[in-house]
Protein backbone atom coordinates (compact mmCIF):
# COMPACT_ATOMS: atom_id res chain seq x y z
CA UNK A 1 0.00 0.00 0.00
CA UNK A 2 1.29 3.43 -1.05
CA UNK A 3 1.44 6.01 1.90
CA UNK A 4 3.06 9.59 1.74
CA UNK A 5 4.85 11.76 4.97
CA UNK A 6 5.83 15.31 5.85
CA UNK A 7 7.92 15.93 7.90
CA UNK A 8 7.18 19.45 9.02
CA UNK A 9 3.65 19.60 10.75
CA UNK A 10 4.47 23.65 10.93
CA UNK A 11 7.20 26.03 9.49
CA UNK A 12 7.37 29.16 9.87
CA UNK A 13 9.60 32.07 6.84
CA UNK A 14 9.64 35.53 6.48
CA UNK A 15 8.26 36.96 3.40
CA UNK A 16 10.65 37.31 0.53
CA UNK A 17 12.17 34.17 2.16
CA UNK A 18 12.82 30.91 0.25
CA UNK A 19 10.88 27.77 1.12
CA UNK A 20 10.90 23.77 0.98
CA UNK A 21 8.06 21.59 2.37
CA UNK A 22 9.48 17.92 2.22
CA UNK A 23 7.44 15.23 1.22
CA UNK A 24 8.74 11.34 0.95
CA UNK A 25 6.24 8.56 -0.48
CA UNK A 26 6.34 4.69 -0.72
CA UNK A 27 5.03 3.13 -3.27
CA UNK A 28 5.44 -0.33 -5.39
CA UNK A 29 5.28 1.14 -8.81
CA UNK A 30 5.90 4.48 -10.65
CA UNK A 31 4.10 6.83 -8.64
CA UNK A 32 1.86 9.89 -9.61
CA UNK A 33 2.87 12.64 -6.96
CA UNK A 34 0.84 15.92 -6.42
CA UNK A 35 0.81 18.89 -4.08
CA UNK A 36 -1.92 20.68 -3.14
CA UNK A 37 -2.97 23.78 -1.50
CA UNK A 38 -5.41 24.51 1.26
CA UNK A 39 -6.52 27.90 2.34
CA UNK A 40 -8.31 28.42 5.53
CA UNK A 41 -11.98 26.95 5.41
CA UNK A 42 -11.62 26.41 1.52
CA UNK A 43 -11.29 23.17 -0.58
CA UNK A 44 -8.19 21.87 -2.38
CA UNK A 45 -6.48 23.46 -5.04
CA UNK A 46 -3.96 21.49 -7.08
CA UNK A 47 -0.63 23.25 -7.18
CA UNK A 48 1.47 21.00 -9.45
CA UNK A 49 1.76 17.64 -10.71
CA UNK A 50 4.21 14.91 -11.62
CA UNK A 51 3.33 11.65 -13.96
CA UNK A 52 7.11 10.75 -15.87
CA UNK A 53 9.32 12.66 -17.53
CA UNK A 54 10.92 16.27 -16.72
CA UNK A 55 11.52 15.49 -12.75
CA UNK A 56 11.44 19.51 -12.25
CA UNK A 57 7.93 19.90 -12.27
CA UNK A 58 6.50 23.57 -12.52
CA UNK A 59 3.13 24.68 -10.88
CA UNK A 60 1.06 27.60 -10.06
CA UNK A 61 1.55 30.66 -8.10
CA UNK A 62 5.31 30.48 -8.49
CA UNK A 63 5.98 26.79 -6.90
CA UNK A 64 7.84 23.83 -8.22
CA UNK A 65 8.68 20.60 -7.16
CA UNK A 66 11.75 18.02 -7.88
CA UNK A 67 11.09 14.30 -8.16
CA UNK A 68 13.85 12.16 -6.86
CA UNK A 69 13.23 8.50 -7.34
CA UNK A 70 16.68 7.82 -5.28
CA UNK A 71 15.05 9.31 -2.21
CA UNK A 72 11.61 8.85 -2.80
CA UNK A 73 10.74 12.66 -2.37
CA UNK A 74 8.69 15.00 -4.09
CA UNK A 75 9.98 18.28 -2.24
CA UNK A 76 7.98 22.10 -3.32
CA UNK A 77 9.50 24.70 -3.15
CA UNK A 78 9.19 28.36 -4.26
CA UNK A 79 12.16 31.16 -4.14
CA UNK A 80 10.50 33.76 -2.88
CA UNK A 81 7.24 33.40 -0.38
CA UNK A 82 4.28 35.89 -0.06
CA UNK A 83 1.99 36.49 2.74
CA UNK A 84 -0.83 34.93 1.08
CA UNK A 85 0.96 31.87 0.55
CA UNK A 86 0.22 30.90 4.21
CA UNK A 87 -1.73 28.09 3.70
CA UNK A 88 -1.78 24.03 4.16
CA UNK A 89 0.13 22.35 1.80
CA UNK A 90 -0.46 18.35 1.31
CA UNK A 91 1.49 15.96 -0.76
CA UNK A 92 -0.23 13.33 -2.20
CA UNK A 93 0.36 10.17 -4.08
CA UNK A 94 -1.93 8.50 -6.76
CA UNK A 95 -2.61 4.96 -7.47
CA UNK A 96 -4.03 3.15 -10.30
CA UNK A 97 -6.88 1.51 -8.70
CA UNK A 98 -10.04 3.66 -8.63
CA UNK A 99 -7.74 7.01 -8.92
CA UNK A 100 -7.80 7.26 -5.57
CA UNK A 101 -4.99 9.76 -3.82
CA UNK A 102 -3.53 9.00 -0.31
CA UNK A 103 -2.74 12.24 1.22
CA UNK A 104 0.24 12.96 3.18
CA UNK A 105 -0.11 14.12 6.50
CA UNK A 106 -0.10 18.05 5.73
CA UNK A 107 2.59 20.69 6.39
CA UNK A 108 1.07 24.31 7.92
CA UNK A 109 3.51 26.86 6.81
CA UNK A 110 3.07 30.43 8.36
CA UNK A 111 4.47 33.52 6.72
CA UNK A 112 6.40 36.33 8.81
CA UNK A 113 6.02 39.52 8.03
CA UNK B 1 -18.98 28.67 -12.18
CA UNK B 2 -18.18 26.23 -10.01
CA UNK B 3 -16.80 23.23 -11.21
CA UNK B 4 -17.53 20.51 -7.75
CA UNK B 5 -19.93 21.96 -5.59
CA UNK B 6 -21.24 20.49 -2.37
CA UNK B 7 -24.33 21.42 -0.38
CA UNK B 8 -24.60 22.48 2.40
CA UNK B 9 -21.30 23.68 3.24
CA UNK B 10 -22.11 23.78 7.27
CA UNK B 11 -23.62 21.43 8.82
CA UNK B 12 -24.73 20.54 12.54
CA UNK B 13 -26.44 18.32 13.50
CA UNK B 14 -27.49 15.75 16.75
CA UNK B 15 -25.77 12.16 17.43
CA UNK B 16 -28.64 9.60 15.86
CA UNK B 17 -29.87 12.07 13.17
CA UNK B 18 -29.72 10.81 9.47
CA UNK B 19 -28.49 13.33 7.12
CA UNK B 20 -27.32 13.91 3.80
CA UNK B 21 -24.66 15.69 1.35
CA UNK B 22 -25.05 16.46 -1.83
CA UNK B 23 -22.25 16.96 -4.38
CA UNK B 24 -22.45 18.25 -8.10
CA UNK B 25 -19.70 18.80 -11.06
CA UNK B 26 -20.36 20.34 -14.07
CA UNK B 27 -16.73 18.93 -15.70
CA UNK B 28 -18.11 16.12 -17.52
CA UNK B 29 -15.87 13.46 -14.96
CA UNK B 30 -16.38 10.48 -15.03
CA UNK B 31 -14.81 9.72 -11.76
CA UNK B 32 -16.37 11.18 -8.13
CA UNK B 33 -15.13 10.46 -4.70
CA UNK B 34 -15.74 11.18 -0.81
CA UNK B 35 -12.59 11.93 0.75
CA UNK B 36 -12.99 12.39 4.56
CA UNK B 37 -10.67 14.94 6.28
CA UNK B 38 -10.19 14.82 10.50
CA UNK B 39 -9.76 17.39 13.34
CA UNK B 40 -6.14 16.76 12.42
CA UNK B 41 -6.24 18.03 8.91
CA UNK B 42 -5.84 13.84 7.30
CA UNK B 43 -7.63 13.37 4.82
CA UNK B 44 -8.45 9.75 3.42
CA UNK B 45 -10.56 8.69 0.77
CA UNK B 46 -13.99 6.68 1.51
CA UNK B 47 -15.73 6.25 -1.66
CA UNK B 48 -14.93 6.32 -5.19
CA UNK B 49 -17.23 5.93 -8.22
CA UNK B 50 -16.82 5.62 -12.02
CA UNK B 51 -20.04 6.11 -14.38
CA UNK B 52 -21.81 5.49 -11.02
CA UNK B 53 -20.51 2.55 -9.93
CA UNK B 54 -18.54 2.14 -7.18
CA UNK B 55 -15.23 1.25 -7.49
CA UNK B 56 -13.30 1.77 -3.58
CA UNK B 57 -15.13 1.39 -0.36
CA UNK B 58 -12.63 1.94 2.12
CA UNK B 59 -13.09 0.56 5.59
CA UNK B 60 -16.30 3.10 6.08
CA UNK B 61 -18.92 2.23 8.03
CA UNK B 62 -22.17 1.12 6.79
CA UNK B 63 -24.02 3.99 8.10
CA UNK B 64 -22.58 5.81 5.28
CA UNK B 65 -23.95 5.16 1.52
CA UNK B 66 -23.03 7.06 -1.52
CA UNK B 67 -25.49 7.14 -3.69
CA UNK B 68 -24.58 8.62 -7.52
CA UNK B 69 -27.92 8.83 -9.56
CA UNK B 70 -25.97 10.02 -12.53
CA UNK B 71 -22.41 10.46 -13.34
CA UNK B 72 -22.54 14.33 -12.30
CA UNK B 73 -24.11 13.72 -8.78
CA UNK B 74 -22.36 11.68 -5.85
CA UNK B 75 -24.46 12.23 -2.52
CA UNK B 76 -23.30 10.78 0.43
CA UNK B 77 -25.77 9.97 3.30
CA UNK B 78 -24.66 9.15 6.46
CA UNK B 79 -27.49 6.79 9.24
CA UNK B 80 -27.29 7.41 13.03
CA UNK B 81 -24.63 9.78 13.22
CA UNK B 82 -22.36 9.83 15.84
CA UNK B 83 -19.72 12.49 17.26
CA UNK B 84 -16.82 10.70 15.41
CA UNK B 85 -18.39 11.18 11.94
CA UNK B 86 -17.54 15.12 13.05
CA UNK B 87 -15.09 15.85 10.32
CA UNK B 88 -14.84 17.77 6.76
CA UNK B 89 -15.76 15.87 3.70
CA UNK B 90 -14.53 16.58 0.82
CA UNK B 91 -16.43 16.03 -2.83
CA UNK B 92 -13.95 15.11 -5.94
CA UNK B 93 -13.79 14.45 -9.65
CA UNK B 94 -11.85 13.32 -11.93
CA UNK B 95 -12.15 12.80 -16.19
CA UNK B 96 -11.85 9.00 -15.57
CA UNK B 97 -10.44 6.37 -13.49
CA UNK B 98 -6.79 6.25 -15.37
CA UNK B 99 -4.49 8.25 -13.21
CA UNK B 100 -3.31 10.65 -15.91
CA UNK B 101 -4.77 13.56 -13.85
CA UNK B 102 -6.09 15.11 -11.30
CA UNK B 103 -8.78 15.27 -8.95
CA UNK B 104 -10.42 18.25 -8.95
CA UNK B 105 -11.89 19.09 -5.05
CA UNK B 106 -15.26 20.79 -4.03
CA UNK B 107 -14.86 23.40 -1.36
CA UNK B 108 -15.88 20.71 1.63
CA UNK B 109 -18.61 20.23 3.98
CA UNK B 110 -18.15 20.71 7.73
CA UNK B 111 -20.13 18.14 9.61
CA UNK B 112 -20.46 18.88 13.40
CA UNK B 113 -22.14 16.37 15.84
CA UNK B 114 -23.42 17.04 19.19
Amino acid sequence: AQSVTQPDIHITVSEGASLELRCNYSYGATPYLFWYVQSPGQGLQLLLKYFSGDTLVQGIKGFEAEFKRSQSSFNLRKPSVHWSDAAEYFCAVGARAGNMLTFGGGTRLMVKP
Amino acid sequence: DTAVSQTPKYLVTQMGNDKSIKCEQNLGHDTMYWYKQDSKKFLKIMFSYNNKELIINETVPNRFSPKSPDKAHLNLHINSLELGDSAVYFCASSPDSLLNTEAFFGQGTRLTVV
